[in-house]
């Protein structure tokens, strides 16, 4: 069965960077798309960026552009996002979630199958 | 403030059905599929429909989704207490080059 295992809860100072670890299992994982989403506690959903898993291209939202950094390791089947120049509003849990087959090419969309179980990043002094 | 606008509340009672809209633009719903997700209390999301209508294999048939222009619905009959969730519309947006989120409702089952 199709797992995304995502690393744990982290907390972290102002300006400082946090990288959360997303690893797959139960597909074959360069042959998807990987997107990141996070949530502030009692808000809702916001996309970060996407990631293809096979080439490791990758695209970024607006917000977060010069900040993010998604990565992957094909051996172990695992993707990374790093999150740079932290603060308090970063604190969030921040989602890992398998997107459409690359060979689709359709980077673009918003077809989400599987999720991490998320974890909570804390960004205090 | 969301790019896609969804009532913040709906309910229901058991067995009756709910409409949950979604409302977006040209650039996102209108040229580009709507996708719904359902989170639990404490839980990540959870696809309930991607591509207007689709329903992934395990999604009771109850849950069913449409689209008319830049406005996209989720629709679901049989309310059961286990319905009780956040509910949120998704599109990929063509001029913020990204994808973008309704701002959630939340489904109270009464």
């Amino acid at each position: 069965q199709v797992q995304l295992v995502q690393s744990g809860a982290e907390v972290k100072k102002p300006g400082a960077s946090v990288k959360v670890s997303c690893k797959a299992s139960g597909y074959t994982f360069t042959s998807y798309y990987i997107h990141w989403v996070r949530q502030a506690t009692g808000q809702g959903l916001e996309w970060m960026g996407w990631m293809n898993g096979n080439s490791g291209k990758t695209g970024y939202g607006q917000k977060f552009q010069g900040r993010v950094t998604m990565t992957r390791d094909t051996s172990i089947s695992t993707a990374y996002m790093e999150l740079s120049s932290l603060r308090s509003e970063d604190t969030a849990v921040y989602y890992c979630a398998r997107g459409v087959p690359v060979s689709s090419g359709r980077y673009f969309d918003g077809d989400f199958d599987y999720w991490g179980q998320g974890t909570l990043v804390t960004v205090s002094s | 403030q969301s790019v896609l606008t969804q009532p913040p509340t709906a309910s229901g009672a058991p067995g009756q059905r709910v409409t949950i809209s979604c409302s977006g633009r040209s650039s996102n719903i209108g040229s580009n599929g709507a996708n719904w997700y359902q989170q639990l209390p404490g839980t990540a999301p959870k696809l309930l429909i991607h591509n207007n209508n689709e329903r992934p294999s395990g999604v009771p048939d109850r849950f069913s989704g449409s689209k008319s222009g830049t406005s996209a619905s989720l629709a679901i009959s049989g309310l059961q207490s286990e319905d009780e969730a956040d509910y949120y519309c998704a599109a990929w947006d063509d001029s913020l080059n990204g994808v973008v989120f309704g701002g959630g409702t939340q489904l109270t089952v009464l």
